[in-house]
């Protein structure tokens, strides 16, 4: 089937730690990957996307690479900060004639001063 | 254009009363979507159109859920009868062809 599913958090940092969540997917043929961010009693904002294989979104210090043949889209940031506290969602684009996204579950970040 | 608009920000209802949401998508995306967040999830998919047409439905879309796009702009999502399991986030995206996504702030329903 079509899904994608994401690491459990939460995560919990300290500033200026190295993040990673992991992402991975299943899709038929090659959609474009999203990476979003919401904020406590907020909608979801488009933090980052990669629309083909190898290509990198990146967006304020964030990145993630469409890799095809792992199937992910992990996000990384090199050294995060307090504001990055937040649920980040991973997300499939339009899939094998399906116009609808699916999205994770959703990994919560709690950065710690 | 802003972004995508949806009102009410929160709504408070008493269980067994009919409610309805508008969302005003960013105007030159035809594509418009419905989903349901509980806390803890993701974005679950209701439904979702292309210009006025309703293309699919969700099965968790109850008969007791409508939505309309009645001239491919603007867009409501009524709840009749609500339940107290319907307390959730009822967020609206639009998209531009071929893909993106551009979500509201979301629609909170409290049912009591």
């Amino acid at each position: 089937g079509n899904s994608v599913t994401q690491m459990e958090g939460p995560v919990t940092l300290s500033e200026e730690a190295f993040l990673t969540i992991n992402c991975t997917y299943t899709a038929t043929g090659y959609p474009s990957l999203f990476w979003y961010v919401q904020y406590p009693g907020e909608g979801l904002q488009l933090l980052l996307k990669a629309t083909k294989a190898d290509d990198k979104g990146s967006n304020k210090g964030f990145e993630a690479t469409y890799r095809k043949e792992t199937t992910s889209f992990h996000l990384e940031k090199g050294s995060v900060q307090v504001s990055d506290s937040a649920v980040y969602f991973c997300a499939r684009g339009t899939s094998g004639g399906s116009y609808i996204p699916t999205f994770g579950r959703g990994t919560s970040l709690i950065v710690h001063p | 254009d802003t972004g995508v608009s949806q009102n009410p920000r929160h709504k408070i209802t008493k269980r067994g009363q009919n409610v309805t949401f508008r969302c005003d998508p960013i105007s030159e995306h035809n594509r418009l979507y419905w989903y349901r967040q509980t806390l803890g999830q993701g974005p679950e998919f209701l439904t979702y159109f292309q210009n006025e047409a309703q293309l699919e439905k969700s099965r968790l879309l109850s008969d007791r859920f409508s939505a309309e796009r009645p001239k491919g702009s603007f867009s409501t999502l009524e709840i009749q009868r609500t339940e107290q399991g319907d307390s959730a986030m009822y967020l609206c995206a639009s998209s531009p062809p071929p893909d993106g996504y551009t979500f509201g702030s979301g629609t909170r329903l409290t049912v009591v």
